[in-house]
């Protein structure tokens, strides 16, 4: 079975662009949830979607937005980038809405220059 | 409040020793507590969850041990091998709190030979 995918897996942004990143959840898995890791930090959640439909916000811009499609797949855009915003951003699927037992992919690191 | 602490920040054991890493936290709601394990350039995999009915839960060589009293949990990890070389995150949940995990800052464990 695949696991979380994630792509793409590396990525160089100017400040003031936009991005899209990708996740493809394990299959029936119906939640996504997108977290940000600063370098040296925990994950910081953002994002949490269920059934496609937006169940969770953390405290980021609206800079910061996502979507899930009808086949649980995921996007986060980001737009305006900062350079704050270089970070490793990981996507974790599961089955259910409540976050237990979540599976992380390797994420998608960002850099803003 | 939403805060988890974790210390230290860092560690090394020899080979065989029993790792201990720390967290605390002062909202009462947190009602799961998950342990994370996360290798360089991966996304953090689950080793361990506990919930605050439990003093203590094994899982092979790890073992969760929960303190609701003193609003502390730790993670041990028995006999500790090169391989365990990793970063570790503790977490905690609330039941219909945003449906996110809030992870502690992350202990950097070196299992030397």
């Amino acid at each position: 079975d695949a696991g979380v995918t994630q792509s793409p897996t590396h990525l160089i942004k100017t400040r003031g662009q936009q991005v899209t990143l990708r996740c493809s959840p394990i299959s029936g898995h119906k939640s996504v949830s997108w977290y940000q890791q600063v370098l040296g930090q925990g994950p910081q959640f953002i994002f949490q979607y269920y059934e496609k439909e937006e169940r969770g916000r953390g405290n980021f811009p609206d800079r910061f937005s996502a979507r899930q499609f009808p086949n649980y797949s995921s996007e986060l855009n980001v737009n305006a980038l900062l350079l704050g915003d270089s970070a490793l951003y990981l996507c974790a699927s599961s089955f259910e809405q409540l976050p237990y037992g979540y599976t992380f992919g390797s994420g998608t690191r960002l850099t803003v220059v | 409040q939403q805060q988890v602490k974790q210390s230290p920040q860092s560690l090394i054991v020899q080979k065989g020793g029993i790792p201990i890493i720390n967290c605390a936290y002062e909202n009462t709601a947190f009602d799961y507590f998950p342990w994370y394990q996360q290798f360089p350039g991966k996304g953090p995999a689950l080793l361990i969850a506990i919930r605050p009915d439990v003093s203590e839960k094994k899982e092979g060589r790890f073992t969760i041990s929960f303190n609701k009293s003193a609003k502390q949990f730790s993670l041990h990890i028995m006999d500790s091998q090169p391989g365990d070389s990793a970063t570790y995150f503790c977490a905690a949940s609330i039941r219909g709190g945003g449906n996110k995990l809030t992870f502690g800052t992350g202990t950097q464990l070196k299992v030397e030979l």
